[in-house]
């Protein structure tokens, strides 16, 4: 069953507000990866967050990982029209891959 | 490289029907997984090969579902019989360490009338 959890389900916003999703587990993760996934597409790797507290960016993206390891957030800055898509946390765990829930982001412009 | 390949791209069969899926993974990446999108159920992983053996199929929803990878070229999914229920987006990912990054490939959308 679904052990990752994403919040929220989905997300609509204005073109230039920020975005943000959260990934929440019941346990500690040794690291946690982010995805993106483009309507009609494949999931494609953004990051991995290894250590405790790790704040990583790219360009207008920000990934956070929890001081606890249990839970991350990945935060847009000023969404543009190519920023839709849904994005998924995904983590390794007792030889298990999971994916999270997603979060399906819409900017309308 | 071409990235994780997979055919066919499309597939649409009847209830009752055997449904064979391939993927060509990243040469020298040895782990291959196999998942299953749908609205209802998210991205799910149904098994998983290291070097070419089966490690976890504890996702394969029943009997009906087989995996296969003869070579370190090529792996099959295949669905006999077919259901409706089965409908869904099939992907191939591989990497080359467990854990890491995942290459996946543009999946196999799959109809079951």
């Amino acid at each position: 069953g679904q052990q990752v959890m994403q919040i929220p389900q989905y997300q609509h916003v204005q073109e230039g507000e920020d975005f943000t999703t959260y990934c929440n587990s019941s346990t500690t993760l040794s690291n946690i990866q982010w995805y993106k996934q483009r309507p009609g597409g494949h999931p494609v790797f953004l990051i991995q967050l290894v250590k405790s507290g790790e704040v990583k960016k790219q360009k207008r993206l920000t990934f956070q990982f929890g001081e606890a390891k249990k839970n991350s957030s990945l935060h847009i800055t000023a969404t543009q029209t190519t920023d839709v898509g849904t994005y998924f946390c995904a983590l390794a765990r007792d030889n298990q891959f999971y994916f999270g829930t997603g979060t399906s982001l819409t900017v309308i412009p | 490289d071409a990235g994780v390949i997979q055919s066919p791209r499309h597939e649409v069969t009847e209830m009752g029907q055997e449904v064979t899926l391939r993927c060509k993974p990243i040469s020298g990446h040895d782990y291959l997984f196999w998942y299953r999108q749908t609205m209802m159920r998210g991205l799910e992983l149904l098994i998983y090969f290291n070097n070419n053996v089966p490690i976890d199929d504890s996702g394969m929803p029943e009997d009906r579902f087989s995996a296969k990878m003869p070579n370190a070229s090529f792996s099959t999914l295949k669905i006999q019989p077919s259901e409706p229920r089965d409908s869904a987006v099939y992907f191939c990912a591989t990497n080359p360490g467990f854990g890491g990054e995942q290459f996946f490939g543009p999946g196999t959308r799959l109809t079951v009338l």
